[in-house]
């Protein structure tokens, strides 16, 4: 089945821009899903990128997909005490939907 | 609020019984996720029901059973609880069969 790897942590400063990889094992995956999930909370769809695109910014949020590598990351810019969560990547291709284990961001004031 | 319900919000059991947990899916949604979550398996896909119909199957266990009724809502069985049945059960759901999932506040399950 498919294989998702993630950092399990990632600490930065707040006001830095934090960078989450990925990297996954499916090729045929077409979607590929980041998800949110705060302290408590369940899991909330933060962005996507479709399988053709090399790139997705959406306000502070910028996917990157390097689909030869099969590799996506996420980068947050600015980031804030808010964006502590854990992250969790999720590339979309058979029938079993998978996830990494989840990179939690801690940030610094 | 992703509009995916979830009931009980917590559920206290002993081990050997058995509990049923519910899911209301967002408004239009055909497709129910059944999640485990714990710390040491992380988030462990279980089952996922598309009108009705079994879709895929995980990692869900034979004392583990789910069913989708016809307004949709779903509901997971879990039977001959063990302490390792401990977790929180996300439900999820998306308009398809692989489409984004929005996922329900969760259930905490403590089995003592």
């Amino acid at each position: 089945g498919e294989d998702v790897e993630q950092s399990l942590f990632l600490s930065v400063r707040e006001g830095d821009s934090s960078v989450i990889n990925c990297t996954y094992t499916d090729s045929s995956s077409t979607y590929l899903y980041w998800y949110k999930q705060e302290p408590g909370a369940g899991l909330q769809l933060l962005t996507y990128i479709f399988s053709n695109m090399d790139m997705k910014q959406d306000q502070r949020l910028t996917v990157l997909l390097n689909k030869k590598d099969k590799h996506l990351s996420l980068r947050i810019a600015d980031t804030q005490t808010g964006d502590s969560a854990i992250y969790f990547c999720a590339p979309r291709g058979s029938y079993i939907p998978t996830f990494g284990r989840g990179t939690s961001l801690i940030v610094h004031p | 609020d992703s509009g995916v319900t979830q009931t009980p919000k917590h559920l206290i059991t002993a081990t050997g019984q058995r509990v049923t947990l519910r899911c209301s899916p967002r408004s239009g949604d055909l497709s129910v996720y059944w999640y485990q979550q714990s710390l040491d398996q992380g988030l462990q896909f279980l089952i996922q029901y598309y009108n009705g119909e079994e879709r895929a199957k995980g990692n869900i266990l034979e004392r583990f059973s789910a069913q989708q009724f016809p307004d949709l809502h779903s509901e997971l069985n879990l039977s001959s609880l063990e302490l390792g049945d401990s977790a929180l059960y996300f439900c999820a759901s998306s308009v398809g069969t692989s489409d984004e999932q929005y996922f329900g506040p969760g259930t905490r399950l403590t089995v003592t």
